[in-house]
């Protein structure tokens, strides 16, 4: 069974700072990837996806992540925060490689920013 | 539409109750899911749908809950007898076949 750590349930960073969320994974085969973001009283967002190709992905608003198999990691950066990224970010991972029907998410970490 | 409409946003129910929570998907979304989300958890998968055949529902917790997309589109997830531990926001998603998911805003279902 697949299943997805993320480290921190609570992140605090300054305006303008690096965001750093961490992500790993434990997969018996070669996964499917992805980061989303629920702002308060809307639905998850797919921030961007890793499916095999590039190892490092990029995503909307300024987000990349980079899929490390050695490490089995996928951490969420952000060179420079701005206060609308303050939102909670899932990490979660394909059951199925050849598909992503099927996700299971890590419990999620909460991102604040302070100005 | 637009978007994935779930209804009702927020439903409280009384212990034993039946509820019913509908999803209404992207137009022309082959793919229909369902999650459900425990405060300070991540989404659990529940169930899926291709068209209006479910595919798998190896998610959904006992025989109370149950799931049904007759046409193909609409899909209503019914939870028989509700208990407590009900208590959740339940995710609906939809998208293309083998493409990103596109996510409801939830239902917020309180059993009391």
């Amino acid at each position: 069974a697949q299943s997805v750590t993320q480290l921190g349930s609570h992140v605090s960073v300054s305006e303008g700072a690096l965001v750093l969320l961490r992500c790993n994974y434990s997969s018996s085969v070669p996964p499917y990837l992805f980061w989303y973001v629920q702002y308060p009283n809307q639905g998850l967002q797919l921030l961007l996806k890793y499916t095999s190709a590039a190892t490092l992905v990029k995503g909307i608003n300024g987000f990349e992540a980079e899929f490390k198999k050695s490490e089995t990691s996928f951490h969420l950066t952000k060179p420079s925060a701005h206060m609308s990224d303050a939102a909670e970010y899932f990490c979660a991972v394909s059951d199925d490689a050849g598909s992503n029907y099927k996700l299971t998410f890590g419990k999620g970490t909460l991102l604040t920013v302070n100005p | 539409g637009a978007g994935v409409s779930q209804s009702p946003r927020y439903k409280v129910t009384k212990r034993g109750q039946d509820v019913a929570l509908r999803c209404d998907p992207i137009s022309g979304h082959v793919s229909l899911y369902w999650y459900r989300q425990a405060l300070g958890q991540g989404p659990e998968f529940l169930t899926y749908f291709n068209y209006e055949a479910q595919q798998d529902k190896s998610g959904l917790p006992n025989d109370r809950f149950s799931a049904e997309r007759p046409e193909g589109s609409i899909s209503t997830l019914t939870i028989q007898r509700t208990e407590q531990r009900d208590s959740a926001m339940y995710r609906c998603a939809s998208s293309l076949i083998n493409s990103g998911y596109t996510f409801g805003s939830g239902t917020r279902l309180t059993v009391v």
